[in-house]
């Protein structure tokens, strides 16, 4: 069964940093891109992130690149987003789905996790 | 203009059809672009409705039952969701997404409300 599970949401000071963590299991992981899209609290859905599954690949939302960087640990099965100056429109809970590149070929954004909480406020 | 536009709200009655729609931005052409469609029922993660370019460029979600399906149409240079046989589970946010110039875009969201 393949799941997701996201870690590292905290509340955190304007101008801070954080950084997420998105553990998967029940795939083969460096085979797949992973996604970070994230949905402020009452609000729509909003990609953040993609990268390929090698690492070689990344891309961002407008908005968000120079502040957020993703990674990806392909011997621990993670995917990570660095997330730094941190402003109070960043406050979403973030989730990570699976795929995001190369989807003519492949099933995207089919099994996603739960999500992690990001505050932003002083 | 955003790129993908979706009405805010839509209502539609248990056991009818509801059509949901996702207008591309003018001056770009549906029928080039796969669209994604997602539900959301609250505190949930999005779910993987389907995806669809063409007939013969489609894939349903896993467990998906097809009396959800996607169509465009390309004289509203949009994408649509037609969901048969409401049902009061239904009742849900629904989402459309596509990739353009190297990102991916959402509409939205149209909460469907079943009478």
């Amino acid at each position: 069964e393949v799941q997701l599970l996201e870690s590292g949401g905290d509340l955190v000071q304007p101008g801070g940093s954080l950084r997420l963590s998105c553990a998967a299991s029940g795939f083969t992981f460096s085979s797949y891109a992973m996604t970070w899209v994230r949905q402020a609290p009452g609000k729509g859905l909003e990609w953040v992130s993609s990268i390929s599954g090698s690492g070689g690949s990344t891309y961002y939302a407008a908005s968000m690149k120079g502040r957020f960087a993703i990674s990806r640990d392909n011997s621990k099965n993670t995917v990570y987003l660095q997330m730094n100056s941190l402003r109070a429109e960043d406050t979403a809970l973030y989730y990570c789905a699976k795929g995001g590149l190369g989807c003519s070929s492949i099933t995207c954004f089919e099994c996603w996790g739960q999500g992690t909480l990001v505050t932003v406020s002083s | 203009q955003a790129v993908l536009t979706q009405p805010s709200s839509l209502s539609a009655s248990l056991g009818a059809s509801a059509s949901l729609t996702c207008t591309l931005r003018s001056g770009i052409n549906v029928g080039t672009y796969r669209i994604y469609w997602f539900q959301q029922r609250p505190g949930s993660p999005p779910q993987f409705l389907l995806r669809y370019k063409s007939d013969s460029d489609k894939q349903q979600g896993s467990g998906v039952p097809s009396r959800f399906s996607g169509s465009k149409d390309a004289s509203a240079n949009a994408g649509i969701l037609l969901i048969s046989g409401l049902q009061s589970e239904d009742e849900a946010d629904y989402y459309c997404m596509t990739w353009d110039s190297s990102a991916w875009v959402f509409g939205g969201g149209t909460k469907l409300t079943v009478l």
